[in-house]
């Protein structure tokens, strides 16, 4: 069965770079999140999309952008990078009615 | 005091020892969710509950909503049980999910 599909697995990027992680739901969800996982850490929800819509916002810093994309594949995007935004990036997909949650591997971007 | 709570932090069982993890979480909860990790891989969704108990193999979950507290059972555990099983809630209609610290299990043979 399909899974959530996230790209790239890992990704190393200079101090002050830009980076772009992409999703792939599972077909037929409707609803992305998107939770970044620092080392050693609790992972903490950035954002959220249904149908297109941002539905809901947690602690994205203002140097993120992110949006759902009309075949509802959805793209994190992320400016001016620092040493603190490494992390293991997750992205989750369900569908709005049954709740059930479904988990990329994550992309692991590393800021040097 | 966090909104979500797990005891026990780590646990180290010998396999074959049944298995109890704990949730309490101090927020109105539309959906717990019990979810696995293993080291450095990804998150994988064991269990969504909103009332009651849940069984899938060797795993059992329950909740009880008047005692805001939730529990993860291994029956059996076996070495590959090893890894990271955290409690996460969705608050109220959002879709925001409020992660509890992760209890980390080791099962040795």
């Amino acid at each position: 069965a399909a899974g959530v599909i996230q790209s790239p697995r890992h990704l190393i990027k200079e101090k002050r770079e830009t980076a772009t992680l992409k999703c792939y739901p599972i077909p037929r969800h409707d609803t992305v999140y998107w939770y970044q996982q620092g080392p050693g850490q609790d992972p903490q929800f950035l954002i959220s999309f249904y149908e297109k819509m941002q539905s809901d916002k947690g602690s994205i810093p203002d140097r993120f952008s992110a949006q759902q994309f009309s075949d509802y594949h959805s793209e994190l995007n992320m400016s001016s990078l620092e040493l603190g935004d490494s992390a293991l990036y997750f992205c989750a997909s369900s569908d709005y009615y049954t709740g059930e949650l479904f988990f990329g591997e994550g992309s692991r971007l590393t800021v040097l | 005091k966090n909104e979500v709570e797990q005891s026990p932090q780590n646990l180290t069982a010998q396999e074959g020892e049944f298995i109890t993890i704990n949730c309490s979480y101090s927020v109105g909860i539309s959906a717990l969710h019990w979810l696995q990790q293993h080291p450095g891989g990804g998150i994988v969704s064991l269990f969504m509950l909103s009332s009651g108990k849940k069984k899938h193999g060797r795993l059992i979950a329950t909740i009880n909503i008047q005692e805001k507290h939730s529990s993860l059972h291994i029956t059996a555990s076996h070495p590959r049980d090893s890894a990271v099983y955290i409690c996460a809630v969705k608050k109220g209609y959002g879709n925001k999910l409020v992660f509890g610290a992760g209890t980390i299990l080791r099962v040795k043979s």
